[in-house]
């Protein structure tokens, strides 16, 4: 199975930075099948980023995704208040599929 | 509108048997495959199988191999997942989410919370 670890953990910055999140595959993901999904308290996952750079139609353009084989970024480039939440990267390449631990976006 | 309702909670004794469903409209439900993934506090967001209702194909995740039962009936676009006898390790929240092609999930249901417990 290919663990995806993501980093940081807990990241804490205010409302107008920028923010970047890691996520690192145990082994190279099948043709960049990487997604990030993003979580608030009490929601289900809502996805962000699929093929590693693509994003979906109501995603703001201050969100991109970039990254290959083992190694993938989530950059959000000015954040909004409402960007505070957990980010989850999934691997759908290889099965079984697998998600990152996530990382928390908390206001500073 | 693409939509994925999920049962409500439920709160169970171990070694009881449970179905929980996820209802879709909004599209042809035989057409997409449906994954179901599991939500702990300890273990994160894990994949647990999916099923292709055009012709009941399933898949499992090795970890849930055997003690889950993915399922779907077409005509009420319901898929299920079954428990025989469930444990204490099995509370947590349960999403299925609709499968684009053989690629990601993009639309999720509301999630049904189960809580195993004597």
């Amino acid at each position: 199975e290919i663990v995806l670890t993501q980093s940081p953990g807990t990241l804490s910055l205010s409302p107008g930075e920028r923010a970047t999140l890691s996520c690192r595959a145990s082994q190279s993901v099948s043709r960049n099948y990487l997604a990030w999904y993003q979580q608030k308290p009490g929601q289900a996952p809502r996805l962000l980023i699929f093929g590693a750079s693509s994003k979906t139609t109501d995603i703001p353009d201050r969100f991109t995704g970039s990254g290959s084989g083992t190694d993938f970024t989530l950059t959000i480039s000015r954040l909004d208040p409402e960007d505070f939440a957990v980010y989850y990267c999934h691997q759908y390449g290889t099965s079984p599929y697998s998600f990152g631990q996530g990382t928390k976006l908390e206001i500073k | 509108e693409v939509q994925l309702v999920q049962s409500g909670a439920e709160v169970k004794k171990p070694g009881e048997s449970l179905k929980i469903s996820c209802k879709v409209s909004g599209y042809i439900f035989t057409s997409y495959w449906i994954g179901w993934v599991r939500q702990t506090p300890g273990k994160g967001l894990e994949w647990m199988g999916l099923i292709y209702p055009g012709d009941s194909d399933t898949r499992y995740s090795p970890s849930f191999q055997g003690q889950v039962t993915i399922s779907a009936d077409k005509s009420i676009s319901t898929a299920y997942l079954q428990w025989s006898s469930l444990k204490a390790s099995d509370t947590a929240i349960y999403y299925c989410a609709r499968r684009v092609g053989t690629l990601f999930m993009d639309v999720w249901g509301n999630g049904t919370t189960v809580t195993v417990s004597s």
